[in-house]
């Protein structure tokens, strides 16, 4: 059960800019847990893409980006390439169910 | 290179049991909280449980606690989870991941991945 809402899909054109929002509540989000972006590229494993204030992973260029702001998040994607698309999903912690809570999901497709 | 490498997935009937195992290297494994994380099929990411490094702070998602049990072996640089009483529910690949700092950091190594299909 997903406790973190995110838009099922999301489409743009190569070159295009994106967002996917990330809608948590007051234990998780709302709580100050930091938010985390995962992309899963299909057929692969879930990988990390962006952690906390826009710390990216060696070889995750900065076209991605995030923001948060009170019980939500989001994740901009601009100068869209073919190859961003991919499942993306928000993490962050639930200080009432003590564990990771990960978003619904959201397709990107690269028109 | 952290690399996690997980087996033990297959076919068990519901009721069943299953012992998946997650082999890391490339890192000091005794020093990192591990985490076993699924996806049904055509589904999203669903947390299933954690374990400090010590071994001595476990926690589990309420859709598996009673019947799933995690555990580790810093020795041999593995972590386990033992699942019991499967349902259909619990068809999924399983993934095992590593906490970067603690249970409520990013998880920066991912596994391939073992498919647990629980069927009659």
């Amino acid at each position: 059960q997903s406790v973190l809402t995110q838009p099922p899909s999301v489409s743009g054109a190569p070159g295009q800019r994106v967002t996917i929002s990330c809608t948590g509540s007051s234990s998780n989000i709302g709580a100050g847990y930091t938010v985390h972006w995962y992309q899963q590229l299909p057929g692969t494993s879930p990988k990390l893409l962006i952690s906390g204030d826009n710390n990216r992973p060696s070889g995750v260029p900065d076209r991605f980006s995030v923001s948060k702001s009170g019980t939500s998040a989001s994740l901009a994607i601009t100068g869209l390439q073919v190859d961003d698309g991919a499942d993306y999903y928000c993490q962050s912690y639930d200080s009432s169910l003590s564990g990771y809570v990960f978003g619904t999901g959201t397709k990107v497709t690269v028109l | 290179e952290v690399q996690l490498v997980e087996s033990g997935g297959g076919l068990v009937k519901p009721g069943g049991s299953l012992r998946l195992s997650c082999a890391a290297s490339g890192f000091t494994f005794s020093s990192f909280t591990m985490n076993w994380v699924r996806q049904a099929p055509g589904k999203g990411l669903e947390w299933v449980s954690s374990i400090i490094s010590s071994g001595n702070f476990i926690f589990y998602a309420d859709s598996v606690q009673g019947r799933f049990t995690i555990y580790r072996d810093n020795a041999k640089n593995s972590l386990y989870l033992q699942m019991n009483s499967l349902r259909a529910e619990d068809t999924a690949v399983y993934y095992c991941a590593r906490a970067s700092s603690g249970v409520t950091s990013e998880l920066d190594s991912w596994g391939q991945g073992t498919l647990v299909t629980v069927s009659s």
